[in-house]
């Protein structure tokens, strides 16, 4: 089993509509998620940072994290062609000394149709 | 654009050459990493660089040797490299080691012939 799991997808949605991704990870000790937005032959890109179980939204897009359920969502409100793209989930523990390692979800691919 | 900056964008290399990639941030950030990707995967972790010295090696072949000559600047030197080694390598760098969020440069496209 993966430490860290997300479907793959493809996630067809028309212009407009809400996108809803997650994850589901097995670590405990994963304390900082993170979720990346990459387009095909670019680097992925920072979306969200969150630390703590709870919401925190930012424009468009909204992170929620549950602890206890080692579940994590990320959702995109009024989708744009423009967000038509690879997900990727990440979490990483605190190592101390050694560096931040992240470990990802698979990504979901998602296609935002006109 | 992206703040992590890579070079070059693409490199197409024979087996027995030796090439480097290079990878440069200024945001004043003090862990740099190198990951690989391959199509549809997600990046695997190679290298960690925590205040210029090497702190993860996720058991990387002998073949790719990173170089961190000061905070800003990391390097990874390439030689004798199998087909297998063609991907995307990705440069990363965090305020530092302690779970801040990595941030992506946009990749070397690497071809092996």
């Amino acid at each position: 089993q993966k430490e860290v799991e997300q479907d793959p997808g493809p996630l067809s949605v028309p212009e407009g509509a809400i996108v809803s991704l997650n994850c589901t990870y097995s670590n405990s000790a994963f304390q900082y998620f993170m979720w990346y937005r990459q387009y095909s032959r670019k680097g992925p890109e920072l979306l969200m940072y969150t630390y703590s179980s709870g919401n925190k939204e930012d424009g468009r897009f909204t992170a929620q994290v549950d602890k206890s359920s080692k579940y994590i969502s990320l959702f995109i409100r009024d989708s744009q062609p423009s967000d038509s793209a690879t997900y990727l989930c990440a979490m990483s523990a605190i190592i101390k000394a050694a560096g931040n390692k992240l470990t990802f979800g698979g990504g979901t691919r998602v296609l935002v149709k006109p | 654009d992206t703040e992590v900056t890579q070079t070059p964008k693409h490199l197409v290399m024979g087996m027995t050459n030796k090439k480097s990639l290079k990878c440069e941030q200024h945001m004043g950030h003090r862990a740099m990493y190198w990951y690989k990707q391959k199509a549809k995967k997600p990046p695997e972790l190679m290298f960690v660089y925590s205040y210029e010295k090497l702190s993860i090696n996720e058991s990387v072949p002998s073949r790719f040797s990173p170089e961190c000559p000061n905070s800003s600047l990391l390097n990874l030197h390439l030689h004798a490299l199998q087909p297998e080694d063609s991907a995307l390598y990705l440069c990363a760098s965090s305020q530092d080691g302690t779970g801040q969020p990595q941030h992506f440069g946009d990749g070397t496209r690497l071809s092996i012939l």
